[in-house]
């Protein structure tokens, strides 16, 4: 079974300009988070993806938006990128159907966005 | 709102040793707890899951306890290898979205 895949590994953006990251979760998964993760803040909830829905937002600027689609792909966007914003960009799925075992989180190896 | 705490925040032990990470937590209203490790630049590899009406969960050389009356949990790692060297984080689970502390960095000196 294929594991969360993120796409691309690695980025370089300079400032101003806006980026696409893409997850693709777990088969049968549906529901997906994002999370920011850097040296000083460690990891920070982004938000999170069900059936096509935003069901949870954390508290970050409105630069930071996402969607997913029909096949539980989700993609984060950040438009007006700033030299704060370079970080490791995690995705988590799990199942999300609410039973007490479908809320484990398996996550992808990051994206790693650098702004310059 | 949650908070989470991990001590120590580093740790260096000599292999084959006992070890345990604390966690604790400020809002015991939890789902689950699950606990992580993450080796430098990588995503999270999930180790553990605690529901919250268990006390303990276990995997090979691993257990986890969790107290959610007290907002603790601990991980215990027996026999501790190398390869476990990573940095080590607890995540409460409210509803479906993790919280999570600053971890623990864990060297294990052959």
């Amino acid at each position: 079974k294929a594991g969360v895949t993120q796409t691309p590994r690695y980025l370089i953006k300079t400032r101003g300009q806006q980026v696409t990251l893409s997850c693709s979760p777990i088969s049968g998964h549906r529901s997906v988070s994002w999370y920011q993760q850097t040296p000083g803040q460690g990891l920070q909830f982004l938000f999170e993806y069900f059936s096509e829905t935003q069901r949870n937002k954390g508290n970050f600027p409105g630069r930071f938006s996402g969607r997913q689609f029909s096949n539980s792909r989700s993609e984060m966007n950040v438009s007006t990128l700033e030299l704060g914003d370079s970080a490791l960009y995690l995705c988590a799925s799990s199942q999300g159907t609410g039973g007490s075992l479908d809320t484990e989180a398996f996550f992808g190896q990051g994206t790693r966005l650098t702004v310059v | 709102k949650q908070e989470v705490t991990q001590i120590p925040a580093a740790l260096s032990v000599p292999e084959g040793e006992n070890l345990v990470l604390n966690c604790s937590f400020t809002d015991s209203a939890i789902y689950n707890l699950q606990w992580f490790r993450q080796d430098p630049g990588k995503g999270l590899t999930s180790l553990l899951l605690i529901q919250s009406s268990q006390r303990e969960q276990t995997s090979g050389r691993l257990n986890a306890s969790l107290d959610k009356s007290s907002g603790r949990s601990t991980l215990y790692i027996a026999a501790s290898q190398p390869g476990d060297s990573a940095t080590y984080l607890c995540a409460p689970l409210p509803s479906y979205q993790l919280t999570f502390g600053k971890g623990t960095k864990l060297s294990v000196i052959p």
